[in-house]
């Protein structure tokens, strides 16, 4: 079965530092991986997904994140963490044959020092 | 698009009554999904659907949660009879055909039961 483990329940950067949240997976076969952000009091949006077309990954608001299968990892990062980066993010990763359902990690709350 | 749009925001009940959460999916899109977020266990899915069908139920606590999916537009999650321990926060998600995997999520009811 797969899954995604998120290290660090809680991350904290000065901003304009450098952002790293950690995600690994499990799977048994090539999946698809997600990042997705959480902002106070809302539902969670798409910040970006990897597909096996590139390992690097751009998406939204300046993150980028890299697949690794050498290391089952899919870490998520941002050369310049902005006040408006304090969220929730969540890793998720899900099969290609059941691409229906999503495993979510138990996510990571990142806050934005002045 | 609206998105995803749930009913109730807020809900405050108190034990034993009957709770009925709502969901509107964008239009278009035939697969939904019901999560619930809560400190403790973070985001765990409920039951999705889809084309109207229920294909996964097993993240459903119990008998007291019932969802049903009666047209493409609308979808209810109720709990009947509400406990404390239901209190958290309910979002609803759907995805179109072409990329399941890719849900977009309401707002979310936040639900309080006393």
């Amino acid at each position: 079965a797969q899954s995604v483990t998120q290290l660090g329940s809680h991350v904290s950067v000065s901003e304009g530092a450098l952002v790293l949240l950690r995600c690994n997976y499990s799977s048994s076969v090539p999946p698809y991986l997600f990042w997705y952000v959480q902002y106070p009091n809302q539902g969670l949006q798409l910040l970006l997904k990897y597909t096996s077309a590139a390992t690097l990954v751009k998406g939204i608001n300046g993150f980028e994140a890299e697949f690794k299968k050498s290391e089952t990892s899919f870490h998520l990062t941002k050369p310049s963490a902005h006040m408006s980066d304090a969220a929730e993010y969540f890793c998720a990763v899900s099969l290609y044959s059941s691409a229906s359902k999503i495993i979510f990690g138990s996510g990571t709350r990142l806050s934005i020092r002045p | 698009d609206a998105g995803v749009i749930q009913s109730p925001r807020h809900e405050v009940t108190e034990m034993g009554q009957e709770v009925t959460l709502r969901c509107k999916p964008i239009s278009g899109h035939n697969s939904l999904f019901w999560y619930r977020q809560t400190m403790m266990r973070g985001l765990e899915l409920l039951i999705y659907f889809n084309n109207n069908v229920p294909i996964d139920d097993s993240g459903m606590p119990e008998d007291r949660f019932s969802a049903k999916m009666p047209n493409a537009s609308f979808s209810t999650l109720k709990i009947q009879p509400s406990e404390p321990r239901d209190s958290a926060v309910y979002f609803c998600a759907s995805s179109q055909p072409r990329a399941k995997n890719i849900q977009y999520f309401g707002a979310g009811t936040r639900l309080s039961v006393l």
